[in-house]
């Protein structure tokens, strides 16, 4: 079982509001990520972290933002969610060096903004 | 940058036949190839994975095949089971580094009793 933890698992919010998705790991883990996932499965990359105080944006367009301000922790938040932002969101973590690139994924955060 | 197609989109089986999922990628670089299963509720898994320098891998009824030449790579369920539907994932990427996996769309397995 993975050490990847993402809190709420579910979350229905009105339109206009902040909220921010959590996410933390215990395997010390230098990368880590956020996706995306629509009802159709197709996991989008939105933003990526290598390490403390690093911070990239990923393959697809996305209005949330993220911070790293500690190695297990890896935070996403939305100023003003709107109904467009309702969707799966998936956490995951992976080691930096070594000889694979394996990921662990979190149990994501079913977003509902009404 | 990498492009990975994953084929079929869906796939139904009955239980006990065998499963097929193909991928193609784009960049000669890639060298790691993880396949990952997400089961109703759950983020993905790694299920198997395979290295450039192998050309198959087994782990009981799962197996990974891989084409450097053809640039593709399957993933191959035998003798299928109900708890095997789940929706399947394949990524490319360069083992090590700073390297950020491209996945391919996903396939929904469904294995009929």
């Amino acid at each position: 079982e993975a050490d990847i933890y993402q809190t709420p698992r579910y979350l229905v919010i009105g339109t206009g509001k902040k909220i921010t998705l959590e996410c933390s790991q215990t395997m010390g883990h230098d990368k880590m990520y956020w996706y995306q996932q629509d009802p159709g499965m197709e996991l989008h990359l939105i933003h990526y972290s290598y390490g403390v105080n690093s911070t990239e944006k990923g393959d697809l367009s996305s209005e949330s933002t993220v911070s790293r301000i500690r190695t297990e922790h890896f935070p996403l938040t939305l100023e003003s969610a709107r109904p467009s932002h309702t969707s799966q969101y998936l956490c995951a973590s992976s080691g930096l060096a070594g000889a694979r690139n394996e990921q662990f994924f979190g149990p994501g955060t079913r977003l509902t903004v009404l | 940058g990498e492009n990975v197609e994953q084929h079929p989109s869906t796939l139904s089986v009955q239980e006990g036949d065998s499963a097929v999922i193909k991928c193609t990628y784009s960049d000669s670089a890639s060298n790691y190839f993880p396949w990952y299963k997400q089961e109703l509720g759950k983020g993905p898994q790694l299920i198997i994975d395979i290295r450039s320098n192998v050309g198959e891998k087994k782990d009981q009824r799962i197996a990974v095949t891989l084409n450097k030449t053809a640039k593709h790579f399957s993933l191959h369920i035998t003798e299928t089971q109900p708890e095997d539907s789940a929706v399947y994932f394949c990524a490319a990427s360069q083992a090590g580094g700073s390297y950020i996996p491209t996945f391919g769309r996903g396939t929904s397995l469904i294995v009929h009793p």
